[in-house]
């Protein structure tokens, strides 16, 4: 299986940026189509696709999220950071079965 | 609007089989895609269980081959997971995600219903 590797834990303040990285074990593009996924998780909730196909908002995200990277190395943005923001974010590969996710960031205040 | 709903015992003695349904509501299960069922264990760690596809075939994390099925019921738009010989370790979140392909992940999921396994 490809293993995603996130830091754990990411501090930040209101208004400044946030790089979350994700690196995988092998690469997960194909040609130019890199297959990995963010999703968003706050306490209690299940979690929201944010970003598909490394680069792509998805629907109804503002646009201060952003994600870039290819092969084995991916970055998703957030500029700027608001309080609605504080939440735990995963990555997704589906370049190869099964599916494996990262084991997430947590993004808390500085 | 597209919504998925999970629904089970809260708790599940070892040894015995995990069972859980999700209702779809707003697309049609045999429309199109891939219908999936996905675990968050205490940790965070998430993992991909398997899903059931719009024309019924099923594909299942190799780890869990042995004791997994995925099931549907077209009438109800509902598709059901059962997980058997659970252990404490089968203790997490379950949640019930449509599957947009490779290109898309995840875009829809249920709110999770968190499973215990104890005696």
């Amino acid at each position: 299986d490809i293993v995603l590797t996130q830091s754990p834990v990411l501090a930040v303040s209101l208004g400044q940026r946030a790089t979350i990285s994700c690196r995988a074990s092998q690469s997960v593009s194909i040609s130019s189509i890199n297959l990995m996924h963010w999703y968003q998780q706050k306490p209690g909730q299940q979690p929201k696709l944010l970003i598909y196909r490394a680069s792509n908002l998805a629907s109804g995200i503002p646009a201060r999220f952003s994600g870039s990277g290819s092969g084995t190395d991916f970055t998703l943005t957030i500029d700027p950071v608001q309080a609605d923001d504080i939440a735990a974010y995963y990555c997704q590969q589906s370049r190869e079965s099964p599916p494996t996710f990262g084991a997430g960031t947590k993004l808390e205040l500085k | 609007e597209i919504q998925l709903q999970e629904s089970g015992p809260g708790l599940v003695k070892p040894s015995q089989s995990l069972s859980l349904i999700c209702s779809v509501t707003g697309y049609t299960i045999t429309s199109g895609y891939d219908w999936s069922w996905i675990r968050k264990f205490p940790g965070n760690k998430m993992e991909w269980m398997g899903y059931i596809s719009y024309s019924g075939s099923t594909n299942y994390n190799p780890s869990l081959k042995s004791r997994i099925s995925i099931t549907r019921d077209t009438s109800k738009n509902q598709f059901f997971l059962q997980l058997n010989s659970v252990t404490t370790e089968d203790t997490a979140t379950y949640y019930c995600a449509r599957y947009d392909g490779y290109y898309h992940g995840f875009a829809y999921w249920g709110q999770g219903t968190l499973v215990t396994v104890s005696s």
